[in-house]
């Protein structure tokens, strides 16, 4: 089944110690995106990537950082993580004039 | 002013009731509307979407959407508890639907 993955699905790292989750697509989209949720909240937009063309969020901080090195794979670093950092990480895809699918997230500790 | 609002709930209904969930958006350009449920703990799952006025049907759930009034509503009939969740309406920006607006969603709590 074309599918959107999401690894790991639990990640806990320590406070300043710099983290990648991955996301990979089956689905051939062209766009990938990386959303932050935290609880009760609505998801985020971080980043997304139309094909190569890496479009950043006004007021996504510094500290995360986002690679697509093919259409299938999309990384998003967190290169100092503070407490405030911990939450559910989804990645989404689109073709770009439709609706988004999302992987199954991953929920990020910060000890 | 947000682009799109939801009441966070929780919404309670009795098992077999109809739950009604509703989303107001400020971009009156807007032109497609999505519902996702999303269980606790997991990512959102798209439910339907809608782009004309009017209803849309999809078995037990409706999508209803009044541009005139800037509202679009979910309807969920015969409610189970396996649709107890939080539901997230999310628009389109009307320029660039790469970026969609998402409500923080409604909590839906069906009691047996």
């Amino acid at each position: 089944d074309a599918m959107v993955i999401q690894n790991p699905r639990y990640q806990v790292t320590q406070f300043g110690k710099p983290v990648t989750l991955s996301c990979s697509q089956t689905l051939n989209h062209n766009v990938m995106y990386w959303y932050q949720q935290k609880s009760s909240q609505a998801p985020k937009l971080l980043f997304h990537y139309y094909d190569k063309d890496f479009n950043n969020e006004a007021d996504t901080p510094d500290n995360f950082q986002s690679r697509r090195p093919n259409t299938s794979f999309c990384f998003l670093d967190i290169r100092s993580p503070g407490l405030g950092d911990a939450a559910m990480y989804l990645c989404a895809t689109s073709t770009g004039t439709d609706t988004q699918y999302f992987g199954p997230g991953t929920r990020l500790t910060v000890l | 002013q947000k682009e799109v609002e939801q009441n966070s709930g929780p919404l309670s209904v009795p098992e077999g009731a109809i739950a009604s969930l509703n989303c107001t958006y400020s971009d009156r350009g807007s032109q497609s509307f999505f519902w996702y449920r999303q269980y606790s703990g997991k990512s959102p799952e798209l439910i339907m979407f809608i782009y004309s006025n009017g209803d849309k049907e999809d078995g037990r759930f409706t999508a209803q959407l009044n541009k005139a009034s800037q509202y679009v509503s979910l309807l969920i009939r015969d409610s189970q508890p396996s649709d107890s969740a939080t539901y997230l309406c999310a628009v389109p920006e009307v320029y660039n639907f790469n970026k969609f607006y998402f409500g923080s969603g409604t909590k839906l709590n069906v009691k047996p």
